[in-house]
């Protein structure tokens, strides 16, 4: 069984640019989460998904973050303009959906470097 | 607001000993707790998930208490192994109203050293 792919692994950018990031989860897996991990931090959750509906975006920096899952499959999270302080790695993570007890698979991130 | 506390400070321990990590929480009652590992540059790996009414959970050897009178979790690993060097991350699970999710601890690195 494939794992949860992220693109890309690594990116740089300056300041006030913009950058994209791309998750395709676990086959079947209805529940998707993008995570921001600041080194030496615990992960963070910036929106969890249910299908392609919004369950929880409540951290989610809406004046710069953006989310979606259009197809309820793969999603993307957009950073526009990009600050110093989003330097950290994006997880993103699936579940089979968002009952209790599911465990999370993540991908291996994307580390974003914010110069 | 929900808080979790975990060892603050890295835990080295010699190979074939116990390693015992602490997740404290407070301000919430958790239904269940999870506890994952985090290898430098991997995303988080799921070991074990213990409920509010299981004291106690095995798998190989790892162990997993959860004390909800002391809003505690220990994690122990028998037989530590060098391989055993991680990061991990203890996760209880919030659930008020709209409100459901996994909150996370900072992680308590481990190093077992040969």
């Amino acid at each position: 069984e494939a794992g949860v792919a992220q693109s890309p692994r690594y990116k740089i950018i300056e300041k006030r640019q913009s950058v994209a990031f791309w998750c395709n989860p676990i086959s079947g897996h209805a529940t998707l989460y993008w995570y921001q991990q600041i080194l030496g931090q615990g992960p963070k959750l910036l929106i969890q998904f249910q299908n392609n509906g919004v369950v929880d975006d409540s951290q989610l920096p809406k004046d710069r973050f953006s989310a979606e899952r259009l197809k309820g499959v793969d999603s993307t999270l957009k950073i526009q303009p990009a600050k110093l302080e989003d330097s950290a790695v994006y997880l993103c993570a699936s579940s089979l959906d968002s009952g209790t007890y599911n465990e999370q698979f993540f991908g291996p991130g994307t580390r974003l470097t914010v110069l | 607001s929900q808080k979790i506390e975990q060892n603050s400070e890295a835990l080295n321990i010699q190979e074939g000993k116990t390693a015992t990590l602490t997740c404290n929480y407070t301000n919430y009652s958790p239904a269940y707790l999870q506890w994952y590992r985090q290898d430098p540059g991997r995303g988080p790996v799921f070991l074990l998930l213990i409920r509010e009414n299981e004291k106690e959970k095995r798998k190989e050897r790892l162990k997993v208490t959860f004390d909800t009178t002391l809003k505690q979790s220990l994690f122990h690993i028998t037989a530590s192994q060098p391989a055993d060097s991680a990061t991990y991350l203890c996760a209880p699970y919030l659930n008020a109203g709209n409100n459901r999710k996994l909150i996370w601890g900072l992680g308590t690195s481990l190093a077992v050293n040969p």
